[in-house]
């Protein structure tokens, strides 16, 4: 089977920099994803990591090492509109089944002032 | 824009009853995804589909099944609801390439 573990509550301040953890138990791993979803509001991606290394997307970097089955969110210059749940979520590629995810438990984040 | 559109957003059943929950997306999307979203569970597989008439089981099917009779619509059917379904249900679609997912805003179903 597969798990993902993440941090149930992460709480950082304005302007701070903050890195939200997954590691995973896979078999058959192929990438990581990211996803935030506001209370009350639909997921929404974020970043996808195929490649060891980090990939950045403005405010948000992503990282994944496969060697240590381990990836995380890197939030920087966070403002109050980043409170918000994380996810990652493991897919194990491009099958007849397509790109079907498997979520972590999520990450939520609060920014304080 | 992708599209993804769910046909409630609150939804009140009894136990016992047939509930239809219907997605409809707007891009051309081949794969259609149903979720459950339960506290502290995260997004959990109910169903998906990778092309029209297809279906996929995903991690939790028991309870539920799926129809998917055209390419921009996706229902997910509960036979016969039972308490231990209310939750929030939501829908995504993708194209058959990246592994980003475009979700609707979620129906919230509560069976009493």
């Amino acid at each position: 089977g597969q798990s993902l573990e993440q941090p149930s509550e992460v709480t950082a301040v304005e302007g701070a920099i903050v890195q939200i953890n997954c590691t995973y138990q896979t078999s058959g791993f192929y990438g990581l994803s990211w996803y935030q979803q506001h209370d009350g509001g639909a997921p929404t991606f974020l970043s996808y990591n195929a490649l060891d290394g980090l990939e950045e997307t403005g405010r948000f970097s992503s990282f994944l090492s496969r060697s240590d089955s381990y990836g995380y969110l890197l939030l920087q210059e966070l403002q109050m509109k980043d409170s918000a749940s994380y996810f990652c979520a493991w897919t194990g590629g491009l099958t007849g089944g397509g790109n079907k995810l498997t979520f972590g438990t999520g990450t939520q984040l609060k920014v304080e002032l | 824009d992708v599209k993804v559109t769910q046909s409630s957003r609150y939804l009140v059943k009894r136990t016992g009853e047939k509930v239809f929950l219907e997605c409809v997306q707007d891009m051309d999307h081949e794969n259609m995804f149903w979720y459950r979203q339960d506290p502290g569970l995260g997004l959990r597989l109910i169903y998906f589909s990778y092309d029209v008439k297809m279906k996929e089981k995903g991690d939790i099917p028991e309870g539920y099944s799926v129809s998917r009779e055209k390419k921009e619509r996706f229902s997910l059917i509960l036979e016969s609801a039972s308490t231990n379904q209310t939750s929030m249900y939501l829908c995504a679609s993708s194209l058959g390439g990246p592994p980003e997912q475009y979700f609707g805003p979620g129906t919230r179903l509560t069976v009493t």
